[in-house]
C-alpha cells in the first residue's frame, strides 16, 4: 500500500523567511496530493492540494511543487508570518479502487520565530 | 454552509463504558471518513461510509468499533467497552464526491479521555 514520508518533523524560521517541507510518496499510482493545516487543538484544513497533471500550484503565500519521476512533492510558505504556526501534513492518494484512501504524513510542526 | 459538525467535542468515558461520536457531514457532502489522531502524530484512517452503507472500514479494529452512517441524521462512531488505548481525537471528514482523490472537510473533532 501507499507510504508516506514527511520532512522533518519540526522547522524553526525566522519570521519573513521562507519555510520548505517535504513528502515522499512509495505508489506510483497516487494523482492527488493535498497539504493540511492544523492549529493546536483545532481541525485539519485544507490549504493547497496539486494534482499529477501539473507540476507546481500557486495560491499567494503558498506553494506546492510535485516531481512525479523522484515521487515528491513539497510545501513552500515565502514572507512567513505568526499564524504560520501550525502543523502541517502532506498526504497521498489515488482512485484505482473503491477502497482507496489519503494516506497522510505525520507531519511537520512549523515554529516561526519573532 | 456549515461546515462539518461533530459533537461531543470533549468527551469522558471510564473503562468499559460505551462512546458515542457523532459527525454531521457538510450539506450536500454524502461521503463520510472517521480519522484518529493520537498526540504528535498523524491521521489514521478507520472508515469510509456512504449514506447507509460501509464503503472501507479496514482500518477499524474489528472487536468493539462500529460506525454507521443513516438514511436520516449523523454519521455515529461507536465503541464498545473502551480502554485507555482508545483515548484519542476523533475526526470525521466529509466530501461531496466518491474518490480518495477528492477534497475532504474536517470537522473540530471529538477528544476521548480514558479514565
Amino acid at each position: 500500500g501507499e507510504n508516506v514520508e514527511q520532512h522533518p518533523s519540526t522547522l524553526s524560521v525566522q519570521e519573513g523567511d521562507s519555510a520548505v517541507i517535504k513528502c515522499t510518496y512509495s505508489d506510483s499510482a497516487s494523482n492527488y496530493f493535498p497539504w493540511y493545516k492544523q492549529e493546536l487543538g483545532k481541525r485539519p484544513q485544507l490549504i493547497i492540494d496539486i494534482r499529477s497533471n501539473v507540476g507546481e500550484k500557486k495560491d499567494q503565500r503558498i506553494a506546492v511543487t510535485l516531481n512525479k519521476t523522484a515521487k515528491h512533492f513539497s510545501l513552500h510558505i515565502t514572507e512567513t508570518q505568526p499564524e504560520d504556526s501550525a502543523v502541517y501534513f502532506c498526504a497521498a492518494s489515488r482512485r484505482v479502487n473503491r477502497d482507496d484512501k489519503i494516506i497522510f504524513g505525520k507531519g511537520t510542526r512549523l515554529h516561526i520565530l519573532p | 454552509n456549515a461546515g462539518v459538525m461533530q459533537n461531543p467535542r470533549h468527551l469522558v468515558r471510564r473503562r468499559g463504558q460505551e462512546a458515542r461520536l457523532r459527525c454531521s457531514p457538510m450539506k450536500g457532502h454524502s461521503h463520510v471518513y472517521w480519522y484518529r489522531q493520537l498526540p504528535e502524530e498523524g491521521l489514521k484512517f478507520m472508515v469510509y461510509l456512504q449514506k447507509e452503507n460501509i464503503i472501507d472500514e479496514s482500518g477499524m479494529p474489528k472487536e468493539r468499533f462500529s460506525a454507521e452512517f443513516p438514511k436520516e441524521g449523523p454519521s455515529i462512531l461507536r465503541i464498545q467497552q473502551v480502554v485507555r488505548g482508545d483515548s484519542a481525537a476523533y475526526f470525521c471528514a466529509s466530501s461531496p464526491w466518491e474518490g480518495a482523490d477528492q477534497p475532504q472537510h474536517f470537522g473540530d473533532g471529538t477528544r476521548l479521555s480514558i479514565l
